[in-house]
């Protein structure tokens, strides 16, 4: 199995409202990451989590908290969003912190 | 980390071997390089990485020079269905920093019939 999969594919949400996009990946990797990508703009790395503990914050804003209940799961809870925070989210998976990543799809974020 | 320059974009037609060019010209001695690719709406896609001269797989080509201030990718006989846009991005093998590439720009590869 060499597949990222990510849920939900779409979101919206309310500036008010807490949800939770869920990445998963059955490849015994090690490593997981999420990226922010806007509209015609390169992946922009949020955060590296390296067997099970957070190893890279890029500053994001704590409206954004990550989470890596075990070595498969990577979740990524949203509070309080604002508009410009509607992006395409990207989860990626690698053997470790210096392999190739494989990314999953993709949840498409709107907050309205 | 060394920053990542491309075309922005590049057209080709069918059957041509295309060849882009990234320059990093800052690239730090254990750095590495990976190229992916990213269709509309759907994630990046790995192609290929190397450190040194020339890598090859079954999709593709990487070619880095001596200096390695710069990196090709070559696409043997591209079809339509590799219009997409390609990154470039340099890594780094150090453990602080390990795990933050950064994704330059892109190019945008346009391929024609």
């Amino acid at each position: 199995d060499t597949e990222v999969t990510q849920t939900p594919k779409h979101l919206v949400m309310g500036m008010t409202n807490k949800k939770s996009l869920k990445c998963e990946q059955h490849m015994g990797h090690r490593a997981m990451y999420w990226y922010k990508q806007k509209a015609k703009k390169p992946p922009e790395l949020m955060f590296v989590y390296s067997y099970e503990k957070l190893s890279i914050n890029e500053s994001v804003p704590s409206r954004f908290s990550p989470e890596c209940p075990n070595s498969s799961l990577l979740n990524l809870h949203l509070h309080a969003l604002q508009p410009e925070d509607s992006a395409l989210y990207l989860c990626a998976s690698s053997q470790s912190l210096t392999y190739e990543q494989y990314f999953g799809p993709g949840t498409r974020l709107t907050v309205t | 980390l060394a920053k990542t320059t491309q075309p922005i974009s590049m057209d080709s037609y069918e059957g041509q071997e295309v060849n882009i060019t990234c320059s990093h010209n800052n690239i730090a001695t254990n750095d590495y390089i990976t190229w992916y690719q990213q269709f509309p709406s759907q994630g990046p896609r790995f192609i290929i990485q190397g450190y040194k001269t020339k890598v090859t797989n079954e999709v593709a080509s990487l070619f880095i020079p001596a200096d390695r201030k710069s990196s090709t990718l070559s696409l043997p006989r591209v079809s339509l269905s590799d219009t997409a846009v390609y990154y470039c991005l340099v890594g780094d093998t150090l453990n602080t920093n390990a795990g933050k590439s950064t994704f330059g720009d892109g190019t945008t590869l346009t391929v024609k019939p």
